[in-house]
């Protein structure tokens, strides 16, 4: 079956503009997340979705950054006013989620993001 | 904080040998599992092996092993008879077992199989 997809794949933007990255996880998985790769920060935890409700923002790193999942399937990170240090590989994951077993996240391919 | 640590940045291992990644971490949580990604230069992150920390017995995945050592709060992956194919990043990382099951990531082992 298909995988975690997220477009675009490279986004090249100028200093200042808004972002919008989505990822469109594996069909009937509850549970989404996600994660920021840079070199200086590593992988760092960004939101998570259950269903369309975010119960763990804390991963946020200013109030320029906003996520929303629709539903229960397709979700949208949005930057605001992009900054340099903004410049990363986003990271999308989903997992089957049943309550009280840990389950595997798969990843999508990521978006590159290159704040200019 | 949850802290992940993987002490070796680089490792350089002959083809056909095993090699051992080391990773610790910390905690105060009753219940929590550990997980080991793989990220080739192409860039997704690639399952590989899961522990749960009520698990009894050592996970193991085909040529993936993890050596668990709850006292010592450390998952040391071991893959046995290494290939080219296995040059990677590889990336140790907990996460709580129940409700919110986010990531912590270590930084990371660069590892390199020479042939």
């Amino acid at each position: 079956g298909a995988g975690v997809s997220q477009s675009p794949s490279n986004k090249v933007t100028e200093k200042g503009k808004d972002v919008e990255l989505r990822c469109d996880p594996i069909s009937g998985h509850t549970a989404l997340y996600w994660y920021r790769q840079s070199l200086g920060q590593g992988l760092e935890f960004l939101i998570y979705f259950q269903g369309n409700s975010a119960p763990d923002k804390s991963g946020l790193p200013s109030d320029r950054f906003s996520a929303e999942r629709t539903g229960g399937s397709v979700s949208t990170l949005t930057i605001q006013r992009t900054q340099q240090e903004d410049s990363a590989v986003y990271l999308c994951a989903s997992s089957l989620n049943p309550q009280g077993l840990s389950d595997e996240q798969y990843f999508g391919p990521g978006t590159r993001l290159t704040v200019t | 904080a949850q802290k992940i640590t993987q002490t070796q940045p680089g490792m350089f291992v002959q083809e056909k040998e095993a090699v051992t990644l080391d990773c610790t971490y910390d905690t105060s949580d009753p219940s929590y599992g550990l997980f080991w990604y793989k990220q080739p230069s192409s860039g997704e992150m690639i399952f590989l092996i899961y522990q749960g920390s009520y698990d009894q017995q050592n996970a193991t995945e085909g040529r993936y092993s993890l050596n668990f050592q709850k006292a010592r709060k450390s998952a040391n992956l071991v893959i046995s008879a290494s290939q080219l194919g296995d040059s990677a990043m590889y990336f140790c990382a907990k996460c709580l077992v129940f409700g919110n099951e986010k990531l912590t990531f270590g930084t990371g082992t660069r590892l390199t199989i020479i042939p």
